[in-house]
């Protein structure tokens, strides 16, 4: 079936540096896809978003960038800090702003 | 604080028992989802609501579980005789149409 899904389960990266999270998508339809930040015991935050017709989009310390040849999403986090670690999700939307379909999520460890 | 809440944060019943969360979405936001997300995982869509209208169920959504949005804003989510697989955290999220969708903190529920 189609689906969406990370390359790496596990990223480690030391304070002040730049963070990839990595993300395959198969469903060529898809026009909309999101990164949330989940925390434990908390709910998936709202990252940044990007439509299909974009293939880059700037938000606050975070890019995205989207490969629509390749089928593959990025989130970028400039100047990594310790409040970045957490569980990050790609997401895919389907169908004009339905439901969501999620990966199964990066873990990123921020050392100090 | 006006993002999405939901109630309660954690819930612990015995099989065989039923239970309702509810969720309440940010003010004036028409669409309500509700995702079930278990330890490890992506959140998985459950069910949509365009005002007070169910568009869209899984079949994630067994006939056990039963969704509701009477008013086009608070909206429940009821499992009747639990299982022990039903445990899981339960996600409320709302958007304003094809938008970012804001998600809720969540209910735990464990199933004993």
């Amino acid at each position: 079936g189609e689906s969406v899904g990370l390359h790496l389960p596990t990223l480690s990266v030391q304070e002040g540096d730049n963070s990839i999270i990595n993300c395959a998508y198969s469903n060529s339809a898809s026009d909309y896809f999101i990164w949330y930040k989940q925390e434990s015991g908390k709910g998936p935050q709202f990252i940044i978003d990007i439509r299909s017709n974009m293939d880059k989009r700037q938000g606050q310390r975070v890019t995205v960038l989207l490969n629509k040849t390749v089928k593959h999403l990025s989130l970028q986090i400039a100047a990594t800090q310790p409040g970045d670690s957490a569980v990050y999700f790609c997401a895919e939307n389907m169908e004009y702003g339905n439901k969501l379909v999620f990966g199964a999520g990066t873990i990123l460890r921020v050392k100090s | 604080d006006t993002g999405v809440s939901q109630d309660p944060r954690h819930k612990i019943t015995k099989r065989g028992q039923n239970v309702t969360f509810r969720c309440d979405p940010i003010s004036e936001h028409n669409r309500l989802y509700w995702y079930r997300q278990t330890l490890g995982q992506g959140p998985e869509f459950l069910t949509y609501f365009q005002n007070e209208a169910q568009l869209e169920k899984s079949r994630l959504l067994s006939d056990r579980f039963s969704a509701e949005r009477p008013k086009g804003s608070f909206s429940t989510l009821e499992i009747q005789r639990t299982e022990q697989g039903d445990s899981a955290m339960y996600l409320c999220a709302s958007s304003v149409g094809q938008s970012e969708q804001y998600f809720g903190p969540g209910t735990r529920l464990t199933v004993t």
